[in-house]
């Protein structure tokens, strides 16, 4: 069954102490994983897309790196306006079309 | 420019009640999502549209109600809906509905069912 797990559930950090998000996926076939962020009771803002292993992108002081089994998402030097959930999603060729997302890292910088 | 609209921002409802969400995109993407998201939870999908035809349904209830009218817009219309389906729906579109296309999601509206 394809599954996607992030972790930490929630981290905290204070402000310009830089830490890694996770995101594990057991799927068939990747073709392309998805991060978000997310502020309360808004929708998901398109951070990055990664599609094969190895590739990396930034923008910040975020960057995202992919494995053949996992995704991180790396904060660098966080600050307070950086607190949100941060989502991973999926898609697989073996799913069809559906996007599995993650349950979230909820993600909490003290000045 | 990457914004998918949606109005309204907040709803509140009786169980007797029909109402509408709509959703808007002008970035000529040609598939367009409903989710539905609870409260720390991740974004569940509900329909999705592919130039203008609908192409998933995830065994929503027939009290949600989808329509395409166009390819720049995506209405969910809502009739007797429960308590329980209180949520923050959004809306998302894409290029197409190939895997791997990046989706786009609108700034949600936040659903009251009283």
């Amino acid at each position: 069954e394809d599954q996607v797990t992030q972790s930490p559930e929630a981290l905290r950090l204070q402000e310009g102490e830089s830490s890694s998000l996770n995101c594990s996926y057991t799927v068939s076939g990747l073709r392309g994983l998805f991060w978000y962020r997310q502020d309360p009771g808004k929708g998901p803002e398109f951070l990055f897309t990664l599609y094969s292993a190895g590739e990396e992108k930034e923008k910040e002081r975020l960057k995202a790196t992919l494995t053949k089994k996992e995704s991180f998402l790396h904060i660098t030097a966080p600050k307070p306006e950086d607190s949100a959930t941060y989502l991973c999603a999926v898609q697989a060729g073996t799913g069809g079309f559906k996007t599995i997302f993650g349950a979230g890292t909820r993600l909490f910088v003290k000045a | 420019d990457t914004e998918v609209t949606q109005t309204p921002k907040h709803l509140v409802m009786g169980m007797t009640n029909k109402k509408s969400l709509k959703c808007e995109q002008h970035m000529g993407h040609r598939a367009m999502y409903w989710y539905k998201q609870k409260a720390k939870k991740p974004p569940e999908l509900m329909f999705v549209y592919s130039y203008e035809k609908l192409s998933i349904n995830e065994s929503v209830p027939s009290r949600f109600s989808p329509e395409c009218p166009n390819s720049s817009l995506l209405n969910l219309h809502l009739h007797a809906l429960q308590p329980e389906d209180s949520a923050l729906y959004l809306c998302a579109s894409s290029q197409d509905q190939a895997v791997g296309e990046t989706q786009y999601f609108g700034p949600g509206t936040r659903l009251l069912v009283l």
